[in-house]
């Protein structure tokens, strides 16, 4: 069964940092394509970055120099630095697998998300 | 980036009726649209993929349409388990999501 457990969401003071965590199980982390995705308290669905198979990434506008996805292949875990975090920021954070069809990829499985709340 | 808008942002209607979501692209995307459905506290839902395939579990009530630019999501027969919000998405170009749109109890 896959399975993706998001952890790492805290209280943080604007211009701080912090390290989410999504363990996953069920499935193979690094063949896959992995997303962060995010949602502000009360608004819509902002996908925030991308990870590729082939290790390339991608990233929104909004955070890109900010915010960082890795992955360590030996732990099956994706995770995103977050740095130089604002409060516009805050959010419940999924990360989400994609499945890679004929055309388009698309979200199949996602995380219960985890709460980062940006304040001081 | 590309840029999607969806209409209406919210909708009242009553079980059994017909409701229709439309989706619109800020630039081609052929049929790299997906549909998701979130309910409170909840993560999204994989409802449809490529515009009109629907994932695995899905009632059959659900029904996605369009190309190019412009794409419907349609419920056929508004059931009580479908008071949500729904959002669409491409991958066409990086990833973005429409607004939504919530179908709220008339």
């Amino acid at each position: 069964e896959v399975q993706l457990v998001e952890s790492g969401g805290d209280l943080v003071q604007p211009g701080g940092s912090l390290r989410l965590s999504c363990a996953a199980s069920g499935f193979i982390v690094s063949s896959n394509y992995m997303s962060w995705v995010r949602q502000a308290p009360g608004k819509g669905l902002e996908w925030v970055s991308i990870i590729y198979s082939g290790g390339s990434t991608h990233y929104a506008d909004s955070v890109r120099g900010r915010l960082t996805i890795s992955r360590d292949n030996s732990k099956n875990t994706l995770y995103l630095q977050m740095s130089s975090l604002r409060a516009e920021d805050t959010a419940v954070y999924y990360c989400a697998r994609s499945i890679v069809g004929d055309t388009t990829d698309y979200f199949d499985h996602w995380g219960q998300g985890t709460l980062v709340t940006v304040s001081s | 980036d590309i840029q999607m808008t969806q209409s209406p942002s919210s909708l009242s209607a009553s079980v059994g009726d017909r409701v229709t979501i439309t989706c619109r692209a800020s630039q081609s995307i052929r049929n790299y649209l997906n549909w998701y459905q979130q309910k409170p506290g909840k993560a999204p839902k994989l409802l449809i993929y490529a515009v009109s395939s629907l994932q695995s579990g899905v009632p059959s009530r659900f029904s996605g349409s369009g190309s190019g630019t412009d794409f419907t999501l349609t419920i056929s027969s508004l059931q009580p388990e479908d008071f949500a919000t729904y959002f669409c998405q491409q991958s066409y170009s990086k990833r973005t999501f429409g607004q939504g749109t919530k179908v709220e109890f008339k």
